[in-house]
């Protein structure tokens, strides 16, 4: 069975950047999407980008002048990178698989709380 | 960008009893472009239906999906306690894929 679980520092400086790593385990990233939802507290959830294995990339608007999302096929993981943060950025972030065939997130991890603060 | 909006905010039922939540588009959107998520605290999220009403797997026959264009619904029938949970939708007509600002469903 497929698991995914966020990872990285739960606190980060305003102006600095957001560094999260997604690992997957159970199946191989490999002839995957994978993709990056936050949910700022009390707010919805906001699509932030996705990278499909062959390494091309889709970022919402929004977000794209800061975002860069990458992957490490030799270790099955893959990251985010967000530049610039500052309070509007604090959120749960959540790694999941993205399925074009009828599309939907049909793999979730249970997300990582981020708080940009100094 | 396409806006979804869902009604109603919050919903309030007994078990037993049938909740119908709505999302609507901003434009008309094909139904195989808009799926349902589950957030329950603590839980990771979870895909309820893709494809406006197809099922995913391991989800009970108490959830179900319609709707075109710009009107969706997803039915829960025979409301359990949980199944108390913020519920969104979300579209893949176009990018960005929005979601829907959620539907709160207390089951007690």
């Amino acid at each position: 069975q497929v698991h995914l679980q966020e990872s990285g520092p739960g606190l980060v400086k305003p102006s600095e950047t957001l560094s999260l790593t997604c690992t997957v385990s159970g199946g191989s990233i490999n002839s995957h999407y994978w993709t990056w939802i936050r949910q700022p507290s009390g707010k919805g959830l906001e699509w932030i980008g996705y990278i499909h294995s062959d390494g091309s990339t889709i970022y919402n608007p929004s977000l794209k002048s800061r975002v860069t999302i990458s992957q490490d096929t030799s270790k099955n993981q893959f990251s985010l990178k967000l530049t610039s943060v500052t309070a509007a950025d604090t959120a749960v972030y959540n790694c999941a698989r993205y399925r074009p065939a009828m599309p939907a997130f049909d793999l979730w991890g249970r997300g990582t709380r981020v708080t940009v603060s100094s | 960008e396409i806006v979804l909006t869902q009604s109603p905010g919050i919903l309030s039922l007994s078990p037993g009893e049938r909740a119908t939540l709505s999302c609507r588009a901003s434009q008309s959107i094909s139904y195989h472009y808009l799926a349902w998520y589950q957030l329950r605290p603590g839980q990771a999220p979870r895909l309820l239906l893709s494809g406006a009403s197809s099922r995913a797997t391991g989800i009970p026959d108490r959830f179900s999906g319609s709707g075109s264009g710009t009107d969706f619904t997803l039915t829960i029938s025979r409301l359990e306690p949980e199944d108390s949970a913020v519920y969104y939708c979300q579209q893949f007509d176009s990018p960005p894929f929005t979601f829907g600002p959620g539907t709160t469903v207390d089951v007690k």
